[in-house]
């Protein structure tokens, strides 16, 4: 059946790096946009970020741009996430989860698919 | 950005209560808004895409209305395992999400 799982979350230090990974099964991985969306402890939905089908075009949130970087691999159906310099702050359940429009040449900005989620966190 | 603001943020309500939370955007800037639904500990489940379109295998009593910058998810006869909270997305923006409580 169609499923995401992710896996990487655990403990870090801030100022340090950890790289999550979603693998997808069930559906043509290649045909998705693809996001993380992270949920801080008893907080709401912040979307992370998106990557296009091919890895062309690629949105972060302002929150984390410039120290997390999405990436993907078809060929592995594969999703990456790699955080650098972490905070506090980034401390949350983080989700891969599909876009809803297939073959699609713009997010459609809502995910009918989401893994079960893996923690971050962040501490000293 | 886009800002959403999601109301009420708490909801007390009864089983058979037709139930009504609102999201409002910061400007009209797409129609495509998704609603979701999510359960303590664990993933969001998607109910409504582009403001009214009904998710395949979610119950017909969730409908979603709405355009430019004001959406509505209603449900008709709230449900035992209707007690969640509900979140709206435009975009890139979440609302701040609404516990839907029993009364």
């Amino acid at each position: 059946q169609v499923q995401l799982v992710e896996s990487g979350g655990g403990l870090v230090k801030p100022g340090g790096s950890l790289r999550l990974s979603c693998a997808a099964s069930g559906f043509t991985f290649s045909d998705y946009y693809m996001s993380w969306i992270r949920q801080a402890p008893g907080k709401g939905l912040e979307w992370v970020s998106y990557i296009s089908s091919s890895s062309s075009y690629t949105n972060y949130a302002d929150s984390v741009k410039g120290r997390f970087t999405i990436s993907r691999d078809n060929a592995k159906n594969s999703l990456y996430l790699q955080m650098n310099s972490l905070r506090a702050e980034d401390t949350a359940v983080y989700y891969c989860a599909r876009d809803g429009g297939i073959a699609a040449h713009r997010p459609y900005y809502y995910m009918d698919v989401w893994g079960k989620g893996t923690t971050v966190t962040v501490s000293s | 950005d886009i800002q959403m603001t999601q109301s009420p943020s708490t909801l007390s309500a009864s089983v058979g209560d037709r139930v009504t939370i609102t999201c409002r955007a910061s400007q009209s800037i797409s129609s495509w808004l998704a609603w979701y639904q999510q359960k303590p500990g664990k993933a969001p489940k998607l109910l409504i895409y582009k403001a009214s379109s009904l998710e395949s295998g979610v119950p017909s009593r969730f409908s979603g209305s709405g355009s430019g910058t004001e959406f509505t998810l209603t449900i008709s006869s709230l449900q035992p395992d209707d007690f969640a909270t509900y979140y709206c997305q435009l975009l890139e923006a979440f609302g701040q999400g609404t516990k839907v409580e029993i009364k």
